[in-house]
C-alpha cells in the first residue's frame, strides 16, 4: 500500500515562503504523476499543480506565479515551495498520487500550515 | 476553468436509507475518444483525507462498497448510497479531471437522520 507523508513548518509568517516535503513510500516516485491539493479550514479542496519525475509539471494558474513543485529521486519526494503567503494560503495541504494525471488514488494525512504573524 | 457544482450543501437521511448527492459541471466533461466521463468522486471523513470512491464517473474503485455507485453523462452526474451505513457520514466531493486546473466541487455533508 502505498504511503504518503507531509513534514514541514506549521507556522509561516505572511508575505514569507511555504516550504511542504512529501515523501512516497512503497512505491517509486519515478512510476506516477503526484500532487499537491490544499483545503482551507472548513473549505473545500484547490488543485495546486502536479509534477511527474521527468521535470513535466502543471500548475493552477491561479497560483502559478507563486507555486513551485520540485522532485528528489533519490529521496522519493516531492516538494512545495509556495511564495509570498498570506492569511488566504492558511490551509492543510496534502500530497497525492494522480493516477494517469486524472484522478487521485493515494493521499497522505495532511500538514496545516497556519499563516500568521 | 471548469466549475463543479453540487447539490445539495447538505442532506440527512436515516440509516438504511437512499442518499443521492448531484454534480453539475460547466462543460461537458465526455470524451469522445474513449467513451468516458472525466469524473470522480470522494469521501471525506473528518480529519482525514478524501478518499477516492468513484471514477470515470460510475466505476467503482478497488475495495469500496457496492452500495456506492455513480452515474451521470456530460454535465450532470450523481453519487448514490444505496443504504446509508453510520461510517458513510462524511462530505464528499465531485472532481473533474477533462482539462487543467483540476477542479472539485464545494463539497456534501451527509448526515444521519
Amino acid at each position: 500500500q502505498v504511503q504518503l507523508q507531509e513534514s514541514g513548518p506549521g507556522l509561516v509568517r505572511p508575505s514569507e515562503t511555504l516550504s511542504l516535503t512529501c515523501t512516497v513510500s512503497r512505491a517509486p516516485i519515478t512510476d506516477y504523476y503526484w500532487s499537491w491539493i490544499r483545503q482551507p479550514p472548513g473549505k473545500g479542496l484547490e488543485w495546486l499543480g502536479y509534477m511527474y519525475f521527468t521535470g513535466m509539471i502543471n500548475y493552477n494558474p491561479s497560483l502559478k506565479s507563486r507555486v513551485t513543485i520540485s522532485v528528489d529521486i533519490s529521496k522519493n519526494q516531492m516538494s512545495l515551495r509556495l511564495t509570498s503567503v498570506s492569511a488566504a494560503d492558511t490551509a492543510v495541504y496534502y500530497c497525492a498520487r494522480a493516477r494517469l494525471l486524472h484522478y487521485f488514488d493515494f493521499w497522505g494525512q495532511g500538514a496545516l500550515v497556519t499563516v500568521s504573524s | 476553468d471548469i466549475v463543479m457544482t453540487q447539490s445539495p450543501d447538505s442532506l440527512a437521511v436515516s440509516l438504511g436509507e437512499r442518499a443521492t448527492i448531484n454534480c453539475r459541471s460547466s462543460q461537458t466533461l465526455f470524451d469522445r475518444s474513449n467513451n468516458k466521463n472525466s469524473l470522480a468522486w470522494y469521501r471525506q471523513k473528518p480529519g482525514q483525507p478524501p478518499k477516492l470512491l468513484i471514477y470515470w464517473a460510475s466505476t467503482r474503485e478497488s475495495g469500496v462498497p457496492d452500495r456506492f455507485s455513480g452515474s451521470g453523462s456530460g454535465t450532470d452526474f450523481s453519487l448514490t448510497i444505496s443504504s446509508l451505513q453510520a461510517e458513510d457520514v462524511a462530505v464528499y466531493y465531485c472532481q473533474q479531471y477533462d482539462s487543467t486546473p483540476l477542479t472539485f466541487g464545494g463539497g456534501t455533508k451527509v448526515e444521519i437522520k
